[in-house]
C-alpha cells in the first residue's frame, strides 16, 4: 500500500524567505511523485512530477523538488518566497503502474506574510 | 486546468435530494478520475473510469453514489438522498491513460452544499 504524509498541516513564511514544504511516502513499488497547487476555490495545479528520469525536478514558478529514496522523501522548495506563493500544496504518489489513481497528503497551507 | 470542465461550480441540494455533477475531460483523454475534498483534509480517490466501464471503485460509498462515463457525454457523479456529510469539493481529472506516470489534469471542483 502506497501513502504519503505532508510534515506540517501551515507554513509561514516571510517574502523573499526559503520555501520548504517536506513530504515523505511509503511505497512497496518504485513511485512517481507529485506536487500539486491549488488556490482558494480553484481546482489543483501540476508543479512538478517525479518518473524516475532524474532525482532533481523543476517545476513551474521557480519551485524544485529531490526524490530521496533514502530518506523516502520528496521535499518541495523554493528559493525566494512570493506573495502569489501563498495556497495549498498537496504530495501524491502513484505507484510505477498506468492509469492508477493518485493518493494525497493532507496538504500543506503556505502563508507569504510582506 | 481549463481543460477539463466541470458543472456545476457550485450546486446547493436540501437532504434527501439528488446531486449530478458532469466532467468532460480534456481533448483526448479517455482516463476520468472523481476525488472528493472534505474541508481540511486532502483529497480522497473515489472512482476511475474509462469510456462505458468503471476500472477502480474502491473509493466509494457503498451506496447511494454512483458514477457512469457513457460513450458519448460527459462523466456523471450522482449522489442520491444527499446528507449533509455530502457537503465537499468533488474534483474531477482526467488523463490520456497510456504509460505509468501520466499527468492527471484536475477540472477546477464543483461544491456541494447539503442544506
Amino acid at each position: 500500500a502506497q501513502s504519503v504524509t505532508q510534515l506540517g498541516s501551515h507554513v509561514s513564511v516571510s517574502e523573499g524567505a526559503l520555501v520548504l514544504l517536506r513530504c515523505n511516502y511509503s511505497s512497496s513499488v518504485p513511485p512517481y511523485l507529485f506536487w500539486y497547487v491549488q488556490y482558494p476555490n480553484q481546482g489543483l495545479q501540476l508543479l512538478l512530477k517525479y518518473t524516475s528520469a532524474a532525482t532533481l525536478v523543476k517545476g513551474i514558478n521557480g519551485f524544485e523538488a529531490e526524490f530521496k529514496k533514502s530518506e523516502t522523501s520528496f521535499h518541495l522548495t523554493k528559493p525566494s518566497a512570493h506573495m502569489s506563493d501563498a495556497a495549498e500544496y498537496f504530495c501524491a504518489v502513484t505507484p510505477n503502474q498506468a492509469g492508477t489513481a493518485l493518493i494525497f497528503g493532507k496538504g500543506t497551507t503556505l502563508s507569504v506574510s510582506s | 486546468n481549463a481543460g477539463v470542465m466541470q458543472n456545476p461550480r457550485h450546486l446547493v441540494r436540501r437532504r434527501g435530494q439528488e446531486a449530478r455533477l458532469r466532467c468532460s475531460p480534456m481533448k483526448g483523454h479517455s482516463h476520468v478520475y472523481w476525488y472528493r475534498q472534505l474541508p481540511e483534509e486532502g483529497l480522497k480517490f473515489m472512482v476511475y473510469l474509462q469510456k462505458e466501464n468503471i476500472i477502480d471503485e474502491s473509493g466509494m460509498p457503498k451506496e447511494r453514489f454512483s458514477a457512469e462515463f457513457p460513450k458519448e457525454g460527459p462523466s456523471i457523479l450522482r449522489i442520491q438522498q444527499v446528507v449533509r456529510g455530502d457537503s465537499a469539493a468533488y474534483f474531477c481529472a482526467s488523463s490520456p491513460g497510456t504509460g505509468a506516470g501520466n499527468t492527471i489534469y484536475f477540472g477546477e471542483g464543483s461544491w456541494l452544499t447539503v442544506v
